[in-house]
């Protein structure tokens, strides 16, 4: 089976302020998605990377997926409460079975 | 228009009973899937089935029977329900085995 560890496992922090969640693993994955779940209702995609190296940005979040495709990271600029969420990656390598890590649960503060 | 629908939304049985969630998709996508999310927040696989075949069984007990009737379908129907049960189920569904899935809006099953 292949794990995902996500860290950290929960923040709390002050609106404007900017932040890293970190997804990683020992194996390789194929492609990997980060999804934001908000209390009450499902995992939302926000994207996904494919590329080894890959970045991709989405207004104040940008991706990045490790050169080895074994890891990635999610970083908020200036969060707002808006961002406050669960945070999960998720990938699927040699096997179909798609896997999530335990996820980053983010407060932001007004 | 909703994606992924599931109902119902939540469910309060008593242990022992039989129930069963169901789960719709109109995107036109081939693989669907159960996850279970504990309370702490992690969300495992159950099943997954691509065009109408089983593909994924995550060593789940056997109370627990997923019914595709179609591409569109995925209903999961639960024996004998024990407290251990009480989580949120998702369903979702993706257009091939590796894409990236799209989640209803998950079923709170409670059991007493």
């Amino acid at each position: 089976t292949q794990l995902l560890e996500q860290s950290p496992q929960f923040l709390s922090i002050q609106e404007g302020e900017n932040l890293t969640v970190y997804c990683n693993s020992s194996s390789v994955f194929s492609s990997l998605q980060w999804y934001r779940q908000e209390p009450g209702e499902g995992p939302v995609l926000l994207v996904t990377v494919v590329t080894g190296g890959e970045v991709k940005k989405l207004k104040r979040l940008t991706f990045q997926f490790g050169d080895a495709r074994k890891d990635s990271s999610l970083h908020i600029t200036a969060a707002q409460p808006g961002d406050t969420g669960l945070y999960l990656c998720a990938g699927s390598g040699g096997s179909y079975i798609p896997t999530f890590g335990r996820g980053t649960s983010l407060i932001v503060h007004p | 228009d909703t994606a992924v629908s599931q109902t119902p939304k939540y469910l309060v049985t008593q242990m022992g009973n039989d129930k069963s969630i169901k789960c719709e998709q109109n995107l036109g996508h081939d693989t669907m899937y159960w996850y279970k999310q504990d309370s702490k927040k992690f969300l495992k696989i159950m099943f997954s089935y691509n065009n109408k075949e089983l593909i994924i069984n995550e060593t789940v007990p056997n109370r627990f029977s997923p019914k595709s009737p179609d591409k569109a379908h995925l209903n999961l129907h639960i024996n004998s329900l024990e407290l251990g049960d009480s989580a949120v189920y998702f369903c979702a569904s993706s257009l091939g085995l590796r894409n990236e899935q799209f989640f209803g809006p998950g079923t709170r099953l409670t059991v007493l």
